[in-house]
């Protein structure tokens, strides 16, 4: 069974803070994803990871950094949590489609509910 | 761009009955098709992967249909339950993306006793 785990299920930060959400998956996955979601607007890209030390940014990266120094490891980063980054957030892992062209299911961890006040 | 859309945005249904989630897609060059399950304040759950080459992917009560060249998916959830009641998400892998794929809005489920 893969398994995605993400450091913390509830997260409350102060504005201003450095915050930093660990995400770590067991099953050699090439691609890390970083979204968030909020009510009305859906699942959104933050940043995606194809490789170790290699990043990529999704629609929504300002704000937001991104580490991965291991393979199974992703790290977002807040560098200054403000009050709109409260959300929840979510880590997902895949396959790379050079290793399986289509089959590149994604699997969720159980999300981060971070709250900055 | 690509668009993914699901409807209804919320569906209410009594026990034991069948029924179908909708998800439609603007542009029909994806190489896959997954459907998610999501309960309030959880992460998502995987359900069915369809490729773009097959018509349809079942998982016990579960039937995923994949029509490419129309823009649509269907999830067919048979014998309802009150466990079922969740939001279902779909997501598409376009083939420009690279490994990313793109969201639908979700359908939340409500299964009545």
């Amino acid at each position: 069974d893969v398994k995605v785990t993400q450091s913390s299920r509830y997260l409350v930060k102060r504005t201003g803070e450095k915050v930093f959400l660990e995400c770590v998956q067991d099953m050699d996955h090439e691609n890390m994803f970083w979204y968030r979601q909020d009510p009305g607007l859906g699942l959104r890209l933050i940043y995606f990871s194809y490789d170790v030390k290699m990043k990529e940014k999704g629609d929504i990266p300002e704000g937001y950094s991104v580490s991965r120094e291991k393979k199974e490891r992703f790290s977002l980063i807040l560098e200054s949590a403000s009050t709109n980054q409260t959300s929840m957030y979510l880590c997902a892992s895949s396959f790379s489609s050079g290793r399986f062209l289509s089959y590149n299911e994604q699997f969720f961890g159980p999300g981060t509910r971070l709250t900055v006040l | 761009k690509q668009e993914v859309t699901q409807i209804p945005a919320a569906l209410s249904v009594p026990e034991g009955e069948n029924l179908v989630l909708n998800c439609s897609f603007t542009d029909s060059a994806i190489y896959n098709l997954q459907w998610f399950r999501q309960d309030p304040g959880k992460g998502l759950t995987s359900l069915l992967l369809i490729q773009s080459s097959q018509r349809e992917q079942t998982s016990g009560r579960l039937n995923a249909s994949l029509d490419k060249s129309s823009g649509r998916s269907t999830l067919y959830i048979a014998a309802s339950q009150p466990g079922d009641s969740a939001t279902y998400l779909c997501a598409v892998r376009p083939t420009t993306s690279y490994d990313k794929v793109i969201f639908g809005p979700g359908t939340s489920l409500s299964v009545i006793p």
